[in-house]
């Protein structure tokens, strides 16, 4: 079966630093994107792992482990506007589809 | 330069009746999807298309859903006829057309579908 999971909710301060976990079992593997959505809005794209390692983008790095069907999503310096939905997504060995998780909505306070 | 588009934003029906929903891609992008979120679950994808051939509509859930793209433009999702468990949000996406499989998809705002 497919499966990906992450958490539900997630709450953290303006300024600090949270980590979104994704794990997945998935029958095959070609890539883990992670996308960001404000309620109301389209998901808009992140990062994107297909080898193991930390890609950085400014404030976003991703991880990923192949071995372990582990990726994180790391948020440094946290803004009132990251307050969004997360989504994990994997893609299909041979197609261009995702498989998505339910997402994680994270919170961030003053 | 313009992103993915759908409209309606928003559409409310009752059961039983039609309901056609667009997306118009990225410009210059080949590959084309659909995919839907049920209130509380994840997002699952409908189909794809490559121009206008459908390259996979393994997602799509029974035949009261019909996908068109014809000239490999725009695209349309009709639902004949709507049942109460066809409420939910379809996302549209896009990408490029090519053998890097780094491109990501571009996703447009969905359509709010409510079946009463």
């Amino acid at each position: 079966g497919q499966n990906i999971d992450q958490p539900t909710e997630m709450t953290a301060t303006e300024g600090a630093i949270v980590q979104i976990n994704c794990t997945y079992q998935t029958s095959g593997f070609n890539g883990l994107f992670w996308y960001q959505q404000h309620a109301g809005e389209a998901p808009t794209f992140l990062s994107y792992n297909v080898l193991d390692g930390l890609e950085e983008k400014g404030r976003f790095s991703s991880f990923l482990s192949r071995s372990k069907g582990y990726s994180y999503l790391l948020l440094k310096e946290l803004q009132m506007k990251d307050s969004a939905s997360y989504l994990c997504a994997v893609r299909v060995p041979g197609t261009y589809k995702y498989i998505f998780g339910t997402g994680t909505r994270l919170k961030v306070l003053a | 330069e313009a992103g993915v588009t759908q409209f309606p934003s928003h559409s409310v029906i009752e059961k039983g009746q039609t309901v056609t929903l667009r997306c118009d891609p990225i410009s210059g992008h080949d590959n084309l999807y659909w995919y839907r979120r049920v209130m509380g679950k994840e997002i699952k994808f409908l189909l794809h298309f490559v121009k206008e051939s459908k390259q996979d509509e393994s997602g799509m859930p029974n035949n009261r859903f019909l996908a068109e793209r014809t000239g490999g433009t725009y695209s349309t999702l009709k639902v004949q006829p709507a049942e109460l468990e066809d409420s939910g949000v379809y996302f549209c996406a896009s990408s490029q057309l090519g053998q890097v499989y780094s491109y990501e998809q571009y996703f447009g705002p969905g359509t709010r579908l409510t079946v009463t």
